[in-house]
């Protein structure tokens, strides 16, 4: 069980171009989801909390409207890198929250990454 | 702020041979830390973890003690297998606050 997918796991896409990841919980709901960022040789950097319903919490640093981040559904999250340039290439990952009371000790549940070059 | 630094990869071991991965951290307050686990092709995965001081988090074979005096929570296995071929990641977290911060990551290679 806690089975977290993420579509697609690599895209090429040119430069000016906006790409949408998509983020699922597969056998869980989740009112919370995160985004992480990874460059090679980096470890993973928050870059936002989604939460069902409500604007994503972004951290410091990371232009909300360049990574747009949906969290329509208690589902299915996704982040949207807008006018993407060559410095957007990286490993995108996303992780999920479980929703309930079980969760006490607040685990998340990561997705396989995708990996973003823009040319 | 927090943060967690680790043994840079990659690490080759011969099967059967003695794991130790480094992880030691910065954190206000009092941190749960974390190893979590990457096989090819999957997403992280939560190998185990210490809420406090002098806890000793194991799973798999795999352990690590919280060591606050020496801010550090190694990772240990005492004879590696193949399979434990992976990126390992070890984290932290404060208390009250569902964030983690990572280390940058250690890449395992164990060669039978």
């Amino acid at each position: 069980g806690a089975v977290v997918s993420q579509h697609p796991s690599w895209v090429i896409c040119k430069s000016g171009t906006s790409v949408k990841i998509e983020c699922r919980s597969l056998d869980f709901q989740a009112t919370t989801m995160f985004w992480y960022r990874q460059f090679p040789k980096q470890s993973l950097m928050l870059m936002a909390t989604s939460n069902e319903g409500s604007k994503a919490t972004y951290e410091q640093g990371v232009e909300k409207d360049k990574f747009l981040i949906n969290h329509a559904s208690l589902t299915l999250s996704t982040l949207t890198v807008t006018s993407a340039h060559p410095e957007d290439s990286s490993f995108y990952i996303c992780s999920a929250r479980p929703s309930g009371r079980a969760n006490s000790y607040n685990e998340q549940f990561f997705g396989p990454g995708t990996r973003l070059t823009v040319l | 702020g927090n943060s967690v630094t680790q043994m840079e990869g990659p690490v080759t071991l011969s099967e059967e041979a003695f794991l130790t991965i480094n992880c030691t951290y910065t954190a206000t307050g009092y941190p749960s830390l974390f190893w979590y686990v990457q096989y090819p092709g999957e997403g992280l995965q939560l190998l185990l973890k210490a809420t406090k001081a002098d806890d000793k988090g194991s799973n798999k074979g795999f352990e690590a003690t919280y060591r606050k005096e020496t801010t550090s929570f190694h990772l240990e296995k005492g004879s590696v297998q193949v399979s434990d071929s992976a990126v390992y990641f070890c984290a932290l977290r404060n208390f009250g606050n569902e964030k983690l911060t990572f280390g940058t990551g250690t890449r395992l290679t164990i060669i039978p």
